[in-house]
């Protein structure tokens, strides 16, 4: 157990519509990483906030956004769903900014249909 | 995006056996680090490699940090059945901008022969 918690673990939703992936980091950690895995991309990056600020963005759709709240966890907020959307959704956690060794929650398997 | 090329893809092993695989890059990493991933469940960090020509285990894994800064290999000594999953490599640059965090391989896939 990497002491990293997402919620939910499984969510199947419509074309066209919105979700909410839930992010709580490790006990003491300040930095939240987003990862979306998928079989032809693999594990891509999408963004990292520290304490609360976003800081730095890698390959995240403007359909998707993210905020880190005062108590540290994090949210991924994906909208106007496409199927090709469908993919395994990470949350990583690290104690720095730089954040060279990251620990990653169970995931959140997202099904578009 | 940029991904690593991690080789071989995929891998069959007999308990006791020792494996190897290996991470490659055109460019500079300042870390490396290997995570395993099994079904359904999110990469767990193995070890990181800090330093140019680094050697570091942990148990029955040996991964060293490439002189070249370019490169990473990691060995599993006498497998065993629950070293079956995903082997990902990935690299870290160093703070700034999207640099500050981790480009991954797509990973071993270490399976048991039949």
């Amino acid at each position: 157990d990497s002491g990293v918690t997402q919620t939910p673990k499984h969510l199947i939703t419509a074309t066209g519509q919105r979700v909410t992936l839930r992010c709580s980091p490790r006990s003491g950690d300040l930095s939240v990483y987003w990862y979306q895995q998928s079989l032809d991309q693999g594990l891509q990056f999408l963004i990292q906030y520290y304490n609360g600020e976003e800081r730095a963005k890698g390959n995240i759709l403007e359909r998707f956004s993210a905020q880190q709240f005062p108590d540290l966890h994090s949210e991924l907020n994906l909208s106007s769903l496409e199927l090709g959307d469908s993919a395994l959704y990470f949350c990583a956690s690290s104690v720095t900014l730089e954040g060279h060794e990251q620990y990653f929650g169970p995931g959140t398997r997202l099904t578009v249909t | 995006g940029q991904q690593l090329n991690q080789s071989p893809q995929s891998m069959f092993i007999q308990e006791g056996e020792d494996v190897s695989m290996n991470c490659t890059s055109s460019s500079i990493f300042n870390t490396w680090l290997w995570y395993k991933q099994d079904p359904g469940e999110g990469p767990v960090l193995l070890i990181a490699l800090y330093k140019a020509g680094e050697l570091t285990s942990n148990g029955r894994l040996t991964a060293q940090f490439g002189i070249t800064r370019k490169d990473s290999f990691l060995n599993i000594s006498a497998s065993i059945p629950s070293d079956v999953g995903i082997y990902f490599c990935a690299g870290h640059r160093g703070y700034g901008g999207s640099q500050g965090n981790l480009i991954f391989g797509k990973g071993t896939k270490l399976s048991v022969k039949p």
